[in-house]
């Protein structure tokens, strides 16, 4: 079945520092990408989305491309801020269900 | 902004009881979704719905059921509590545009069942 891998955490970064979460999928078809981020106690929201192949999806300065050759969705920012500190959860549309399948999670700390 | 209320935001029950968590969204959404989300397994699907009086099983469904009588509001109950059901439990809502799908989440209800 469609499932999505992330990169285990916690990742610890510096200010400024450059950030990649690494995210691959396997899938039927093609899904849609999403990148959700939850800050602490808070529910999740919507960071980015690429609904087709080689679309960069990008917001508050966080970017990730659909990759279909190597099924990968990498989230990258150039320069962390302490205030991105929260968890990251990559995700894909199955089908034309209407669901979301999430990764497990990464967390991501940002230190001053 | 879309609006998903979700009643506790932590609840404590015992073993055996029956339980009732309640969602609420603001919008008019025709899709609604619950899932719980536990430490190295991210969120799972549990229940959703499409449409009022309509419910489909996600991943995980055993031990759990769904209500659904209006088109706002989505419950989810647990018949008989166990201690392997404390967890995180978020529910969503999103536009019936299946496949590029923008969910909006509650805050979540941290329930412990001792």
């Amino acid at each position: 079945g469609d499932s999505v891998t992330q990169m285990e955490g916690p990742v610890t970064l510096s200010e400024e520092a450059f950030l990649t979460i690494n995210c691959t999928y396997t899938a039927t078809g093609y899904p849609s990408l999403f990148w959700y981020v939850q800050y602490p106690g808070e529910g999740l929201q919507l960071l980015l989305k690429a609904t087709k192949a080689d679309d960069k999806g990008s917001n508050k300065g966080f970017e990730a491309t659909y990759r279909k050759e190597t099924t990968s969705f990498h989230l990258e920012k150039g320069s962390v801020q302490v205030s991105d500190s929260a968890v990251y959860f990559c995700a894909l549309s199955a089908g034309n269900t209407g669901k979301l399948i999430f990764g497990q999670g990464t967390t991501l700390q940002v230190k001053p | 902004d879309v609006k998903v209320t979700q009643s506790s935001r932590y609840l404590v029950k015992r073993t055996g009881e029956k339980v009732f968590l309640e969602c609420v969204q603001d919008m008019d959404h025709e899709n609604m979704f619950w899932y719980r989300q536990d430490p190295g397994l991210g969120l799972r699907l549990i229940y959703f719905s499409y449409d009022v009086k309509m419910k489909e099983k996600g991943d995980i469904p055993e031990g759990y059921s769904v209500s659904r009588e209006k088109k706002e509001r989505f419950s989810l109950i647990l018949e008989s509590a166990s201690t392997n059901q404390t967890s995180m439990y978020l529910c969503a809502s999103s536009l019936g545009d299946r496949g590029n799908e923008k969910l909006f989440f509650g805050s979540g209800t941290q329930l412990s069942v001792l």
